[in-house]
């Protein structure tokens, strides 16, 4: 069974620095990987997917790497602003393809201080 | 991207009364949506796999007879929490996946949390 970690748990850092999300999965067999962002009590906002067959997806100050053989995934958010703060997700879809549902992290809950 | 609308945003309802939520996907057709349930300070869980024209696919642990899903249109499924009682107090919320330039997005909409008294 697919299991999804992120790691921290939680994370506090003054603007303007550059940071890195950690996710790692158990079973390396994934059709794709999407990092989410949540805000309190609201929906899930998609930011980057990565196929199973890239490395990375880059978007304005955000950028996903994917190492697939070794089950980690890392987001990259550059020059950090208060907006930032939210709770990032990590979910990875099976093999399967667009038939699979996700498997997700616990997250990473993100306060950047103004 | 994709647009998934899902309502209501909040329902509070008595104990022993049902639910019902829908998700409809906007500017596409789902032939496959997907329901999650999230517990306070926990990981969104997969409760099932909802197809359009068939039974839904329940995950592990999750009762059918209790949530009961629809989903008659290739744009609506809907998630109907029979007999509710407090520890289904949750945050419930939809899915769809869409297809685009050779793979699948996953795409969520607003998410129902649900309070029961």
């Amino acid at each position: 069974k697919q299991e999804v970690t992120q790691i921290p748990a939680a994370l506090s850092v003054p603007e303007g620095e550059n940071l890195v999300l950690n996710c790692s999965f158990t079973d390396s067999a994934i059709y794709n990987l999407q990092w989410f962002r949540q805000d309190p009590g609201k929906g899930l906002t998609s930011l980057l997917l990565i196929q199973s067959s890239q490395r990375e997806q880059t978007s304005g100050r955000l950028n996903a790497s994917l190492d697939k053989s070794s089950g980690r995934s890392t987001l990259y958010i550059a020059a950090s602003q208060p907006g930032d703060s939210a709770t990032y997700l990590c979910a990875v879809s099976g093999s399967g393809g667009g038939a699979d549902g996700l498997t997700f992290g616990k997250g990473t809950h993100l306060i950047i201080q103004p | 991207g994709a647009v998934v609308s899902q309502h209501p945003s909040r329902v509070i309802c008595k104990s022993g009364t049902s639910v019902k939520i829908e998700c409809r996907s906007l500017d596409f057709q789902a032939t496959t949506m997907f329901w999650y349930r999230q517990f306070p300070k926990q990981s969104l869980m997969l409760m099932a796999t909802s197809n359009e024209g068939s039974k839904a696919t329940y995950e592990q642990g999750v009762e059918k007879d209790k949530f009961l899903i629809n989903h008659a249109s290739l744009t609506l499924s809907t998630l109907t929490v029979t007999s509710a009682h407090p520890e289904d107090s949750s945050f419930y919320i939809c899915s769809a996946r869409f297809q685009l330039l050779g793979t699948t997005e996953a795409f969520f909409g607003q998410g129902t949390r649900l309070t029961v008294v």
